[in-house]
């Protein structure tokens, strides 16, 4: 049972590149979310998935765009990275509604030059 | 405002000090406190939930209890392999559809 898996694990890019970062969850859960974990900053939420068919934007979303691709795969695209967006991401999931806890995976550690 | 604060930002301890982190939060009505574990290089492990004041979970030697201001996470007779970031979150009636995160405590054992 793998939980939560992303990948890739690391990444370099240069400033205008353009990449996704793909999540895929095993526990049959209803909701996904991606998060950016910043030196000195808690987990801020870039986007969320309640459910299959729906995304919304959470506190920092500016710069990316996501894709509910099926209900195991959510994925994570920088359209044109800039240095601002180094940092390192986790993706989430839960099973449907607020009181739940979330599964984090091991994270893409991103540097963009 | 800052939703969620965590103190200390680190903590040393010797092997078997008793100890408490403490996760303070200003949100209204709270639906729950999450508390995680993070090893350095890997994602968030969940550990607890707590959903009301007076709740308390156990698991070996951690100890979470809340209050409606605050929660506080013991650790008893801590090990080194305790060692790690501890985090809380909330998600309560005015955050919406986020949990907010804290900014987590260092925990360090000392054999």
């Amino acid at each position: 049972n793998a939980g939560v898996t992303q990948t890739p694990k690391f990444q370099v890019l240069k400033t205008g590149q353009s990449m996704t970062l793909q999540c895929a969850q095993d526990m049959n859960h209803n909701s996904m979310y991606w998060y950016r974990q910043d030196p000195g900053m808690g987990l801020r939420l870039i986007y969320y998935s309640a459910s299959e068919g729906t995304t919304d934007k959470g506190e920092v979303p500016n710069g990316y765009n996501v894709s509910r691709l099926n209900k195991r795969e959510f994925s994570l695209r920088l359209e044109s990275a800039a240095p601002s967006q180094t940092s390192v991401y986790f993706c989430a999931s839960s099973n449907r509604g607020l009181y739940q806890p979330q599964h984090f995976g091991d994270g893409t550690r991103l540097s963009i030059l | 405002e800052d939703q969620v604060t965590q103190s200390p930002e680190a903590l040393r301890l010797q092997e078997g000090e008793s100890s408490s982190l403490n996760c303070s939060y200003t949100v209204s009505g709270l639906r729950g406190l999450f508390w995680y574990r993070q090893d350095p290089g890997k994602g968030p492990e969940f550990l607890f939930t707590l959903y009301s004041a007076g709740e308390e979970k156990e698991k070996e030697r951690l100890k979470a209890t809340l209050t409606k201001k605050e929660s506080f996470l013991h650790i008893t007779a801590p090990k080194p392999e305790d060692s790690a970031t501890y985090l809380c979150a909330v998600s309560a009636s005015n955050t919406g559809n986020q949990f907010y995160f804290g900014t987590g405590t260092s925990l360090t054992v000392i054999p």
